[in-house]
């Protein structure tokens, strides 16, 4: 079955300070990897896309890396703001074809004053 | 950017009635829309999937009859809970992406919080 594991299921940091989130997968075949930021009530937002080939991936001051091999993906974020406070959900593309994705529970980050 | 207007954000109504929320794609052409349904602190369900002038292709468990989804232009789908209960009470989500590469990614709505009295 196709899974897609995200850890911590929460986390509290001080504004300022770095996070990393982690995302596990089993979805076979695999396409690409995203990571979405969802604000409380509102839709996803697109952070990065990675293909199998890609290894790191940035957009500001989010990195996303990928590990093809191990099937891991994580999401750094570097000098937290109040803004970043948010749902940050891992989303894996099976491809061939298909346009369906399998979402993570999401890691719900808070960054506080 | 790819910008997915839903509407309304926000709907209460009684048990029994019928409800419809709308998904347009604003500067680009969807060819395929998606249907999500979220439950608080949960991962985005997938209800169904709709391409342009077809039938929507509905995921196992959800019932098409209740759901009722149109997807008649390159702009806009519309998802219609019909005989709504509270049970189909949640936070509906649409994206739209355009034919293409599968390595674009889904541009979603603002969701549409639907609670049913």
């Amino acid at each position: 079955k196709n899974q897609v594991e995200q850890s911590p299921q929460s986390l509290i940091i001080l504004e300022g300070k770095n996070c990393t989130l982690q995302c596990n997968y089993t979805v076979s075949p695999f396409s690409n990897l995203r990571w979405y930021k969802q604000d409380t009530g509102r839709g996803p937002v697109s952070l990065t896309i990675m293909t199998f080939s890609e290894n790191t991936k940035s957009n500001g001051r989010y990195t996303a890396t990928l590990d093809a091999d191990t099937k891991q993906s994580s999401l750094h974020i570097t000098a937290s703001q109040l803004s970043d406070s948010a749902s940050y959900i891992c989303v894996v593309s099976p491809g061939a074809g298909s346009y369906q994705l399998t979402f993570g529970k999401g890691t719900k980050l808070s960054v506080i004053p | 950017g790819a910008v997915v207007s839903q509407h309304p954000s926000w709907v209460i109504c009684k048990s029994g009635t019928s409800v419809k929320i709308e998904c347009r794609s604003l500067d680009f052409q969807a060819t395929t829309m998606f249907w999500y349904r979220q439950f608080p602190k949960q991962s985005l369900m997938l209800m169904a999937t709709s391409n342009e002038g077809s039938k929507a292709t509905y995921e196992q468990g959800v019932e098409k009859d209740k759901f009722l989804i149109n997807h008649a232009s390159l702009t806009l789908s519309t998802l219609t809970v019909t005989s709504a209960h509270p049970e189909d009470s949640s936070f509906y989500i649409c994206s739209a992406t355009s034919r293409g590469s599968q390595y674009q990614p889904q541009h979603f709505g603002d969701g549409t919080r639907l609670s049913i009295l």
